[in-house]
């Protein structure tokens, strides 16, 4: 079952635009981290965000956690081309396996 | 460095055929898993691995066998492959228990069973 799932499934804008997608979990986690994957290729570590952990910064990537609503969000600043992939968020569960879960990702499309 | 390598990169199987996947990684990583990826759905986690020598089922292990002989090795096994196994399969490797060092993944096998 997934833990994670990611919202909206699709987000199409224009480069230079930000972008924003979500992702919402069920059980309380130990970290959240985000992943991109872009088309026929494996997935990329973006991010790890700690539960004790309300923002991270890296580049122009910022990620907010907020764990009295269950829910993470994923900022890109000033969207690339390059930027255009498959986001997806992984969580682990409190008292499981330390195992991530990943969500079914949101697709993101950045117009030049 | 290459990171972590999947053979083969595709490959076309019959109902009732199988095969192996190799999973290969260079990085003295503890910690593997398969995963696979059906077309809008996120990743599965089938099998994984905490070192040598180990294995644990994870969330759809049916028909599926995994073996860890050598530490920068994890094979993947189809014992009887039937078109439901058909999808993408993404092997990743961790330092750290649960990826809190973030999974290094390879770029992925597609496996078609016709």
């Amino acid at each position: 079952s997934q833990q994670g799932e990611e919202d909206p499934q699709a987000l199409s804008i224009q480069g230079g635009e930000n972008a924003t997608m979500n992702c919402s979990y069920k059980t309380s986690i130990n970290n959240l981290q985000w992943y991109r994957q872009n088309s026929g290729r494996g997935l990329v570590h973006l991010i790890l965000i700690r539960s004790n952990e309300r923002e991270k910064h890296s580049g122009r990537l910022r990620v907010t956690l907020d764990t009295s609503k269950k829910s993470s969000s994923l900022l890109i600043t000033a969207s690339r081309a390059a930027d255009t992939a498959s986001y997806f968020c992984a969580t682990d569960a409190r008292g499981g396996s330390y195992i991530p879960t990943f969500g079914r990702g949101t697709s993101l499309i950045v117009h030049p | 460095n290459a990171g972590v390598t999947q053979t083969p990169k595709f490959r076309v199987l019959k109902t009732g055929q199988s095969m192996t996947l190799l999973c290969a990684q260079d990085m003295n990583h503890e910690y593997m898993y398969w995963y696979r990826q059906d077309p809008g759905m996120g990743l599965r986690l089938i099998h994984y691995s905490v070192g040598e020598g180990t294995t644990a089922k994870g969330e759809v292990p049916d028909g599926y066998n995994v073996s860890r002989l050598k530490k920068q090795n994890f094979l993947l096994g189809l014992e009887s492959a039937a078109p439901s196994q058909t999808s993408v399969y993404f092997c990743a490797s961790s330092f750290l228990s649960g990826g809190v060092d973030g999974y290094t993944f390879g770029s992925g096998t597609r496996l078609t069973v016709v």
